[in-house]
């Protein structure tokens, strides 16, 4: 039951520019995760937005959240080669805010 | 990584045989997930559990089985009726209490089946 739908599903730029990934769901949500993926590791947490927030920031991340189109958005700017990895938006299934469903990725390269 | 642990890295397996991954973690945490992964691909809720002796199957259960007899265990078993198990395994925990609970994930182990 795919929830959560990332867009590009890669994505290549150069160090220093902006990176800006989008995350479409289906149902109603209280929150929206995202998450970053470095090659062949486990999953880290990068930060969560709430129904009722538009916008969250934390260091170079800053993520959006309208609810009535059903989308989120994850920027990074001034991107680091360090920063390449594959970056999941998750959000819970209908019924259960403490399981997640993920999407498939977005791959995002950072070119020294 | 955080508190969880995932043992063995890589396996690999014979058609045919169970196999048995590990999931440990310090985080006092009540709720433990395995998800699979394959290539190029979001993650997929194995089975989940929300607190000790209980677990849940979750959008791909079949060929798989789990048990949780201690909070910080949560071992996964890949039995031979599993069609296709070679792809990455992840484990994760969440502190249960709540409705917003970000998980913790494992380092992975890569089953390969020869």
């Amino acid at each position: 039951s795919q929830q959560g739908e990332e867009d590009p599903q890669a994505l290549s730029i150069q160090e220093g520019e902006n990176a800006t990934m989008n995350c479409s769901y289906k149902t109603s949500i209280n929150n929206l995760q995202w998450y970053r993926q470095n090659s062949g590791r486990g999953l880290v947490h990068l930060i969560l937005i709430r129904s009722n927030e538009r916008e969250k920031h934390s260091g170079r991340l800053r993520v959006t959240l309208d609810t009535s189109k059903k989308s989120s958005s994850l920027l990074i700017t001034a991107s680091r080669a360090a920063d390449t990895a594959s970056y999941f938006c998750a959000t819970p299934p209908s019924g259960s805010a403490r399981q997640l469903t993920f999407g498939s990725g977005t791959q995002l390269t950072v070119l020294p | 990584d955080g508190g969880i642990t995932q043992s063995p890295k890589y396996l690999f397996r014979k058609e045919g045989q169970n196999v048995t991954l590990s999931c440990e973690q310090n985080l006092n945490h009540d709720a433990m997930y395995w998800y699979r992964q394959d290539p190029g691909q979001g993650l997929r809720l194995i089975y989940y559990s929300q607190i000790v002796n209980d677990f849940q199957k979750g959008d791909i259960a079949e060929g798989y089985s789990v048990s949780r007899e201690k909070k910080e265990s949560f071992p996964l078993t890949v039995t031979s009726a599993q069609k296709n198990p070679t792809a990455f395994y992840l484990c994760a925990s969440s502190i249960s209490s709540g409705d917003y609970n970000e998980q913790f994930f494992g380092p992975g182990t890569r089953l390969t089946v020869l």
